[in-house]
């Protein structure tokens, strides 16, 4: 069975500090593991994706995401917010043992001036 | 430019009427999805085709219905049925690849309302 948490709901940083947005996942295959971000009445966009390669992936706009396997976790960071990053980030977990993809409940991240 | 194009943006559903939503891709991709978003949920899959005239039922798939007709088109209906039809439904597509390592790409949405 798969599964996955994002351990916030909601994350607020000060434009110029890091971001952490934490996700743990549960899969009983080999996870290829997501991070998407969505944008107020958008579509959601990929902004990395960890599939077995390097355990530090690196994605756009300046994130990066690290898998750790011990931990089952994904966590997503980026060393310095930007006004722009405020958005929903979603985590996803998706695994070559069945057509299967799920999706995290969401974290909504607010970046302060 | 390659994407997924979802038509309206808005509609609203009248007691008792079926409402189709749109979703067309250039990509070239096999597989298609439907999500339907409510407000602090994720995302709930409501069908998916990995095939041309083929389709499954994903999670919530009662009160809707899709066809698959084309590779490009993947119609969603919301029937009458669907008591709660409010949300925000996606579509989406990928390539199969091996197993599901393919992203997903999404379109950017149609808002259903009831009147």
């Amino acid at each position: 069975a798969q599964s996955v948490t994002q351990l916030d709901s909601h994350v607020s940083v000060s434009e110029g500090t890091p971001v952490l947005l934490r996700c743990n996942y549960s899969s009983s295959y080999s996870p290829s593991l997501f991070w998407y971000v969505q944008h107020p009445n958008k579509g959601l966009q990929l902004l990395l994706k960890y599939t077995s390669a390097a355990t530090l992936v690196k994605g756009i706009n300046g994130f990066e995401a690290e898998f750790k396997k011990s931990e089952t976790s994904f966590h997503l960071t980026k060393p310095s917010a930007h006004m722009s990053d405020a958005a929903e980030y979603f985590c996803v977990v998706s695994s070559t043992g069945g057509f299967k993809t799920i999706f995290g409940a969401g974290t909504r991240l607010f970046v302060k001036a | 430019d390659g994407g997924i194009t979802q038509s309206p943006k808005y509609l609203f559903r009248k007691e008792g009427q079926n409402v189709t939503l749109s979703c067309e891709q250039n990509l070239n991709h096999d597989a298609m999805y439907w999500y339907r978003q409510d407000p602090g949920q994720g995302l709930r899959l409501i069908y998916y085709s990995q095939i041309v005239n083929d389709f499954q039922k994903g999670d919530i798939a009662e009160g809707y219905s899709v066809s698959r007709e084309k590779k490009e088109s993947f119609p969603l209906t919301v029937t009458s049925a669907q008591k709660n039809p409010t949300a925000f439904y996606l579509c989406a597509s990928s390539t199969p690849g091996q197993g599901t390592y393919q992203p997903q790409h999404f379109g950017d949405g149609t808002r259903l309302s009831i009147l």
